[in-house]
C-alpha cells in the first residue's frame, strides 16, 4: 500500500537560513509526488509536484523538491526562508490509476525574525 | 472563476443531528474529493467521484455518504453526527484521465460536534 512519511512534525529555522522538508514515500511504481502549503485557516496551496523527468523541480516561492528513487525521497529545498513562509507543509503521492492521494501527516514551519 | 468554493465555512452540531457539506466547483473537473483534516493525521480521503453519478469510498468513509449527481457539485452528508467526526473538511477536484493531475482545494469548512 501507498504510504507517505513525513518525519519532521516542526522544524523552526531563522529568516535567511535555508530550509529542508522531509518526505518519504512507500510505493510500488513511479509514484506521482506532490508538495501542498497550507497557511493557517486556509486550504491547501500547491507547490510543486513531479511526475517524470528531470528529477530536480521547482515550484512557486521559489520552493524546489529532488526526487530520489534509490532513497524513496522527495525533500522540499529553500535556499532562503521569508517570515511569510511560515505555513504547515504536506507531501502527498499519487496512486496511479485510481485518483487517490496519500498526505503525510504534515510538517509545521515556524520562521523567527 | 471561483475555483473550489465550500459551505458553510464553520458549523456546530449536537450529537445525532445531520447536515450537508456542501462544495461547487466551476472548473468543469471530473474528479473530485472530501478529507477531513486532523492534527497530527495530515488529510484523510473519505470518499471520492471521478464523475456525475460515480462515487467511491476512501479511507475513511464510516458515517458519511456522497452523491455526484452534476459534474459541479459533491456534497458530503453526515447522517448522525458523532464527536469524532469533529474536525476540518476539505474539498477538492482536479482533471481526470491523466494520473497525478494537480487537486485544487476549497478554504474548508470547520465542523464541531457536541
Amino acid at each position: 500500500a501507498q504510504s507517505v512519511t513525513q518525519p519532521d512534525i516542526h522544524i523552526t529555522v531563522s529568516e535567511g537560513a535555508s530550509l529542508e522538508l522531509r518526505c518519504n514515500y512507500s510505493y510500488g511504481a513511479t509514484p506521482y509526488l506532490f508538495w501542498y502549503v497550507q497557511s493557517p485557516g486556509q486550504g491547501l496551496q500547491l507547490l510543486l509536484k513531479y511526475f517524470s523527468g528531470d528529477t530536480l523541480v521547482q515550484g512557486i516561492k521559489g520552493f524546489e523538491a529532488e526526487f530520489k528513487r534509490s532513497q524513496s525521497s522527495f525533500n522540499l529545498r529553500k535556499p532562503s526562508v521569508h517570515w511569510s513562509d511560515a505555513a504547515e507543509y504536506f507531501c502527498a503521492v499519487g496512486a496511479s490509476g485510481t485518483y487517490k492521494y496519500i498526505f503525510g501527516t504534515g510538517t509545521r514551519l515556524k520562521v523567527l525574525a | 472563476n471561483a475555483g473550489v468554493t465550500q459551505t458553510p465555512k464553520f458549523q456546530v452540531l449536537k450529537t445525532g443531528q445531520s447536515m450537508t457539506l456542501q462544495c461547487a466547483q466551476d472548473m468543469n473537473h471530473e474528479y473530485m474529493s472530501w478529507y477531513r483534516q486532523d492534527p497530527g493525521m495530515g488529510l484523510r480521503l473519505i470518499h471520492y467521484s471521478v464523475g456525475a453519478g460515480i462515487t467511491d469510498q476512501g479511507e475513511v468513509p464510516n458515517g458519511y455518504n456522497v452523491s455526484r449527481s452534476t459534474t459541479e457539485d459533491f456534497p458530503l452528508r453526515l447522517l448522525s453526527a458523532a464527536p469524532s467526526q469533529t474536525s476540518v473538511y476539505f474539498c477538492a477536484s482536479s482533471l481526470a484521465g491523466r494520473d497525478g493531475n494537480e487537486q485544487f482545494f476549497g478554504p474548508g469548512t470547520r465542523l464541531t460536534v457536541l
